[in-house]
């Protein structure tokens, strides 16, 4: 298996952009997770989903931020408009099973620069 | 705020002595904590887990404790080499929620 794979790896973007972040989990995998690193705070969960649905947004940090799953193989995380405090490495991760039962399984990440 | 805390954000060690890297928590309702360790440019792979019903759990040259009462967590690599060089996450979770700490680095020095 490939693992996770997440597209783009680097992204640069003006300020008030679009930008939309992929990942294409590992087959098998019910549980995706959306990740935000970034010096201050670490590793942020920002949503999961289970089954192709959303089970918790709660880490969302605002409406600009919104996250799909249209199929078991792929998801997406789109931030309109951009802003420079979104810059940070935005992880996807999948799971067989939930937090505290299995192993997360990381993709390598997306480095997003707002200028 | 930070239910997960890893108070040092670097760690040097030399070569074949112990490394230890610490982690508090606040939330008393975890039950599950995990360490992740992270190369630059890859994401976060598992290391080591540990149960709230257990106090210790080896793996290797990896060992997590957990003191429950002082809310607290660490992992020993024992002996410490150059590819331990990373940085660690400890991460502590319950139901449905998942915290992680902001990472240790560490760098193990020939």
């Amino acid at each position: 298996d490939a693992g996770v794979i997440q597209s783009p790896r680097h992204e640069v973007t003006e300020m008030g952009q679009e930008v939309t972040l992929r990942c294409k989990p590992i087959s098998g995998h019910d549980y995706l997770f959306w990740y935000r690193q970034t010096m201050m705070r670490g590793l942020e969960l920002l949503i999961y989903f289970n089954n192709n649905v959303p089970i918790d947004d709660s880490g969302m940090p605002e409406d600009r931020f919104s996250a799909k799953m249209p199929n078991a193989s792929f998801s997406t995380l789109k931030i309109q408009p951009s802003e420079p405090r979104d810059s940070a490495v935005y992880f996807c991760a999948s799971s067989r099973l939930v937090f505290g039962t299995d192993t997360q399984y990381f993709g390598p990440g997306t480095r997003l620069t707002v200028l | 705020d930070q239910q997960v805390k890893q108070n040092s954000p670097s760690l040097s060690v030399q070569e074949g002595r112990i490394s230890i890297l610490n982690c508090d928590y606040t939330n008393s309702m975890f039950d599950y904590f995990l360490w992740y360790k992270k190369y630059p440019a890859e994401g976060p792979t598992f290391l080591i887990s540990i149960s709230s019903i257990k106090d210790k759990n080896e793996d290797g040259r990896f060992t997590v404790f957990l003191n429950k009462s002082a809310k607290h967590l660490s992992l020993h690599i024992v002996p410490s080499q150059p590819g331990d060089s990373a940085v660690y996450f400890c991460a502590a979770s319950y139901n449905n929620d998942m915290r992680f700490g902001a990472g240790t680095r560490l760098t193990v020095k020939p």
